[in-house]
């Protein structure tokens, strides 16, 4: 079945560092991807996503690209603040199986000191 | 625009108890999932509607677990009785295509 992997967390970071949280996705056919993100307290949020090879999702300075040879979709951000923390969970969405339902990985925690 | 409304918030009961939870989406999403979120995990899908039938349960505990959407729009998530790993959030989110929508969930806590 599909499922995603994350790498496990806590991350802890000062301000103004560079970030990546690695993904490598399993999935039959070619799936979307997808980063969620939870800020304390809050629901989860569409951070953003790719649909296809190659294609780079970014939003709020974060970018990620969607690598077909290596399955993997890893986040990163050029230089993290402290409103940041949050926890981010990388997903997938199998259209072409006609279920629109997210897999999704077990999370990542960030942590940014000022 | 309004968002996903779940209640209640908080629930504590005891095992082998019922508890029920309430879901009202987006107004127009057709799509609607319940997730378990245990501590420490990402999501797990329990069930999925397209308006009011059944998509995918595959994964929802039929022996005590149930779930139904009436007239395709609200929703309610039931487990009878509980045991305590089912100790978790229970999040419900709508879609009207790719995009999800969640709301701020309902944790549960079985004692």
């Amino acid at each position: 079945g599909d499922s995603v992997t994350q790498m496990e967390g806590p991350v802890t970071l000062s301000e103004e560092a560079f970030l990546t949280i690695n993904c490598t996705y399993t999935a039959t056919g070619y799936p979307s991807l997808f980063w969620y993100v939870q800020y304390p307290g809050e629901g989860l949020q569409l951070l953003l996503k790719a649909t296809k090879a190659d294609d780079k999702g970014s939003n709020k300075g974060f970018e990620a690209t969607y690598r077909k040879e290596t399955t993997s979709f890893h986040l990163e951000k050029g230089s993290v603040q402290v409103s940041d923390s949050a926890v981010y969970f990388c997903a997938l969405s199998a259209l072409n199986t006609g279920r629109r339902a997210l897999t999704f990985g077990s999370g990542t925690r960030l942590q940014v000191q000022p | 625009e309004a968002g996903v409304a779940q209640s209640p918030r908080y629930k504590i009961i005891e095992k082998r108890q019922s508890v029920a939870f309430w879901c009202n989406p987006i107004s127009g999403h057709a799509t609607l999932y319940w997730y378990q979120q245990i501590l420490g995990q990402g999501p797990k899908l329990l069930i999925q509607f397209q308006n009011n039938g059944v998509v995918d349960d595959s994964q929802l505990p039929k022996d005590r677990f149930s779930a139904e959407r009436l007239k395709g729009v609200d929703s309610t998530l039931k487990i009878q009785p509980a045991k305590l790993e089912d100790s978790a959030v229970y999040l419900c989110a709508s879609s009207l295509e790719e995009k999800l929508f969640f709301g701020s969930g309902t944790q549960l806590s079985v004692l």
